[in-house]
């Protein structure tokens, strides 16, 4: 168990929608990593938040949007969701007092647009 | 980001050493050597990284060349539960303040009973 959860575990929505991801990091862990990996793409760096700041951003695109909260706390929303956002959504967590630490990856939120 | 080059797959049998090669020709100074490992349904475990000497841990050993060209991750008795997509990334810790992982296609590991 890597200490950090992600919910839901499954999701399944229509062409259109929108959805909201959510990521609980390992406690004392503040930074958040999201990554996308589809079959064809692999993994996808997405964005990072830092203690409520972002850090970085990847191949996100303008309709993904996160945010972490003063908990902590990370979630991604996913709107005008498209067939090609179907995915697996991993969060990770890390401890960013130490030099390249680790990441925690939770076991991801399995998207499907229908 | 320094570009790694590992095989798409490999197969062990069961309780026999697994040695995981990573080519980085392109290297620098600064990149540590980390690798991680997905199993089926599950996100991406640490496994272990270094600079320039070989380490060791509970889960692995890792070689690293004298020219840090190549790496090699090291299973010293492979169980089935060590099948899995094993991914080599380099991180430079003169990055800018984020701590990403960059990952590669991996190589695929089959563990035979």
């Amino acid at each position: 168990d890597s200490g950090v959860t992600q919910t839901p575990k499954h999701l399944i929505t229509a062409t259109g929608q929108r959805v909201t991801l959510r990521c609980s990091p390992r406690s004392g862990d503040l930074s958040v990593y999201w990554y996308q990996q589809s079959l064809d793409q692999g993994l996808q760096f997405l964005i990072q938040y830092y203690n409520g700041e972002e850090r970085a951003k990847g191949n996100i695109l303008e309709r993904f949007s996160a945010q972490q909260f003063p908990d902590l706390h990370s979630e991604l929303n996913l709107s005008s969701l498209e067939l090609g956002d179907s995915a697996l959504y991993f969060c990770a967590s890390s401890d960013t007092g130490a030099i390249l630490p680790p990441l925690h990856f939770g076991n991801g939120t399995r998207l499907t647009v229908t | 980001d320094a570009k790694t080059t590992q095989p798409n797959s490999m197969e062990s049998n069961e309780e026999e050493p697994v040695h995981l090669p990573c080519n980085h020709s392109t290297i620098s100074g600064t990149d540590y050597i980390h690798w991680y490992r997905q199993l089926p349904s599950q996100g991406p475990e640490y496994v272990i990284h270094g600079l320039t000497s070989n380490v060791n841990n509970r889960m692995a050993s890792l070689a690293i060349a004298e020219d840090r060209k190549s790496s090699t991750l090291i299973l010293h008795r492979a169980t089935l539960r060590d099948a899995a997509v094993y991914y080599c990334i380099l991180r430079d810790d003169t990055q800018g303040g984020s701590e990403k992982l960059v990952f590669g296609k991996g190589t695929k590991l089959t563990v035979n009973p």
